[in-house]
């Protein structure tokens, strides 16, 4: 198995852009998770998704943030617009059940200048 | 809500030394689990722990839980420069999505 692929691994904006993070989960994983991690506030959960349907969006910062999962191999997180403290490492995630062994991508690193 | 502590969140220590990370969570659990992550990498899992009383060992790693102190500890024997990485510690609540610390950033000296 591949893992849990995440795309693109850097990605570099100007504020005010459109960001579009991508993930591919391992083939019958159910849950899938959005991470996002920075220096100061540690590894945070954005949201998550079991079967595809989203479950538990209370960690999405605000409403520039978004994230959809059309199907069982793939998950977008959003950002619309971006600005400066967006910048992180965000990571992808995704387990059998909802409580037990995560598997994480390679992360995104994102910086908007 | 369930809450996770990890102490120290910093640690610098010598090779040939030996030293423990403690994990304190807030709710009952009987599930942990010890992830490692290297600079600029992604997270790795290390241990799952199922049990209260559960050991597991892997190199000069060992992970304990004890689940009537609410406790995981992570214990480095002999630590080596290549166990420098960030650990991190996450509890599982049974039927919600699991929590993590914010993790032990440990620095060993040649």
């Amino acid at each position: 198995d591949a893992g849990v692929i995440q795309s693109p691994r850097h990605e570099v904006t100007e504020m005010g852009q459109e960001v579009t993070l991508r993930c591919k989960p391992i083939s019958g994983h159910d849950y899938l998770f959005w991470y996002r991690q920075t220096m100061m506030r540690g590894l945070e959960l954005l949201i998550y998704f079991n079967n595809n349907v989203p479950i538990d969006d209370s960690g999405m910062p605000e409403d520039r943030f978004s994230a959809k999962m059309p199907n069982a191999s793939f998950s977008t997180l959003k950002i619309q617009p971006s600005e400066p403290r967006d910048s992180a490492v965000y990571f992808c995630a995704s387990s059998l059940v909802v409580n037990y062994g995560y598997t994480f991508g390679s992360g995104t690193r994102l910086t908007v200048v | 809500e369930l809450k996770v502590e990890q102490n120290p969140l910093f640690l610098s220590m010598q090779e040939g030394k030996n030293y423990t990370i403690y994990c304190n969570y807030s709710t009952t659990s009987d599930r942990l689990y010890w992830y490692r992550q290297d600079p600029g990498k992604s997270l790795e899992s290390l241990f799952v722990l199922l049990s209260n009383g559960a050991v597991k060992q892997e190199g000069r790693l060992m992970a304990s839980l004890d689940t009537k102190a609410r406790l995981s500890t992570l214990h480095i024997t002999a630590a080596v420069h290549d166990l420098s990485a960030t650990y991190f510690c996450a509890v599982d609540p049974r039927d919600d999505k699991i929590i993590f610390g914010k993790g032990t950033r440990l620095h060993i000296l040649p």
